[in-house]
């Protein structure tokens, strides 16, 4: 049971390159997360996805676009990356229509951007 | 705004050396209170969700607590496989009935052999 896997585990980029992240989960979640983990800052929202066809914006989604690709996949475009963006991404899933149900993480991709 | 503070940032214990981790909140509408455990490089681990003021939930060393303002993480004779961060997260009713988690920032333990 594979869970919440994200793609890549580590990445490098130069200022002003793009990338996108990937992440897809196999428990038929239908509500999705993308969050970024900084040292003394914890777990902050960028965006969240409810149900397929939807997205909402977090707390930090400056420089950041999603796309909820089907049920499984919600993917994290960095348009232009700026070392403002290092950190760790951490893509999470929870049960339909549950406001009291616990997030399912991936393990995170390690973005550097010099 | 919703707000969740954990304390301490950082704890050091020896091994068998019971203690506790705080969290507290305040949110109003509040759907559930969830621990994770974090270890390095890997992303947060469900431990409990406790919904209601005077709520206990075990597990092997951990207990969890709930009162109207505040939780309680607490460690029994912690063992070094017990360091890890452990993260405190609420969920709350938002506009138009999604449910977003607030995390806390964390605690990191450290259980010395």
């Amino acid at each position: 049971n594979a869970g919440v896997t994200q793609t890549p585990k580590f990445q490098v980029l130069k200022t002003g390159q793009s990338m996108t992240l990937q992440c897809a989960q196999d428990m038929n979640h239908n509500s999705m997360y993308w969050y970024r983990q900084d040292p003394g800052m914890g777990l902050r929202l960028i965006y969240y996805s409810a149900s397929e066809g939807t997205t909402d914006k977090g707390e930090v989604p400056n420089g950041y676009n999603v796309s909820r690709l089907n049920k499984r996949e919600f993917s994290l475009r960095l348009e232009s990356a700026a070392p403002s963006q290092t950190s760790v991404y951490f893509c999470a899933s929870s049960e339909p229509g549950v406001g009291n149900s616990p997030l399912h993480f991936g393990n995170g991709t390690r973005l550097t951007v010099t | 705004e919703d707000q969740v503070t954990q304390s301490p940032e950082a704890l050091r214990l020896q091994e068998g050396e019971s203690s506790s981790l705080n969290c507290s909140y305040t949110v109003s509408g509040l759907r559930g209170l969830f621990w994770y455990r974090q270890d390095p490089g890997k992303g947060p681990e469900f431990l409990f969700t406790l919904y209601s003021a005077g709520e206990e939930k075990e597990k092997e060393r951990l207990k969890a607590t709930l009162t109207k303002k505040e939780s309680f993480l607490h460690i029994t004779a912690p063992k070094p496989e017990d360091s890890a961060t452990y993260l405190c997260a609420v969920q709350a009713v938002e506009a138009g009935g999604s449910y977003i988690p607030t995390f806390g920032r964390g605690t990191s333990l450290i259980v010395h052999p």
